[in-house]
């Protein structure tokens, strides 16, 4: 499994972007790069999951560039429901039922 | 949305004791797990559960843990004798083995005195 490089912790305002970047120089040809985030006192959460380019869903963006060894994670216009702990997992392609080796994350805290 | 559900939430036992932590992951999952999260550390794996078997487990689920799907809903994890290294929340989780990741559930805080 490609070892993961993330900030410990981000601090942001309201209605401000963040991008929360992931480094993975090891990525394999079939690696995908998964997010998830978790909230105090409770599991992580699905955020989003890509291989090349960008994927965007109605929570974030995700996007790696042609050499897949760094990805960036962008939340547009946080909120302080956002205030959480944000993984990047490497190495999970979809149907693939593995388990998840998480890192320590980056706190992401967000003021008003 | 579907969800995977835990229970208790908070559970305290004392040292020796058995625990049995509960599970009800999503009805068309086939793919179960356990991990724990100490206060403060890392989410770890400890089990994989796949057609009433464990797939994989960690070095942390040694003999004093056990899992079970003792019928076509319920998914549990047995604490056989706690230790107090043992407190920690305790996640469940399901999955399709598709797109979507994993659903985990919102944890059991075990607490052993």
């Amino acid at each position: 499994l490609a070892k993961t490089t993330q900030p410990i912790s981000m601090d942001s305002y309201e209605g401000q972007e963040v991008n929360i970047t992931c480094s993975h120089n090891n990525i394999a040809t079939n690696d995908y790069i998964t997010w998830y985030q978790q909230f105090p006192s409770q599991g992580p959460r699905f955020i989003i999951q890509g291989y090349k380019t960008k994927v965007t869903n109605e929570v974030a963006s995700l996007f790696i560039p042609a050499d897949r060894k760094s990805s960036t994670l962008s939340l547009p216009r946080v909120s302080l429901s956002d205030t959480a702990v944000y993984y990047c997992l490497v190495g999970r392609p979809p149907y693939n039922t593995d388990k998840l080796i998480f890192g320590t994350g980056t706190r992401l805290q967000v003021f008003p | 949305e579907p969800e995977v559900t835990q229970t208790p939430s908070h559970q305290v036992t004392q040292m020796g004791q058995e625990v049995i932590l509960r599970c009800v992951p999503i009805s068309n999952h086939l793919y179960f797990y356990w991990y724990r999260q100490i206060l403060g550390q890392k989410v770890e794996f400890l089990v994989s559960f796949y057609n009433n078997e464990i797939s994989e487990k960690s070095e942390i689920f040694d003999d004093q843990f056990s899992v079970e799907r003792p019928d076509g809903s319920n998914f549990t994890l047995k604490i056989r004798s706690t230790k107090l290294e043992d407190s920690a929340m305790y996640f469940c989780a399901s999955s399709e083995g598709g797109w979507g990741g994993y659903t985990f559930g919102s944890g059991t805080r075990l607490t052993v005195v």
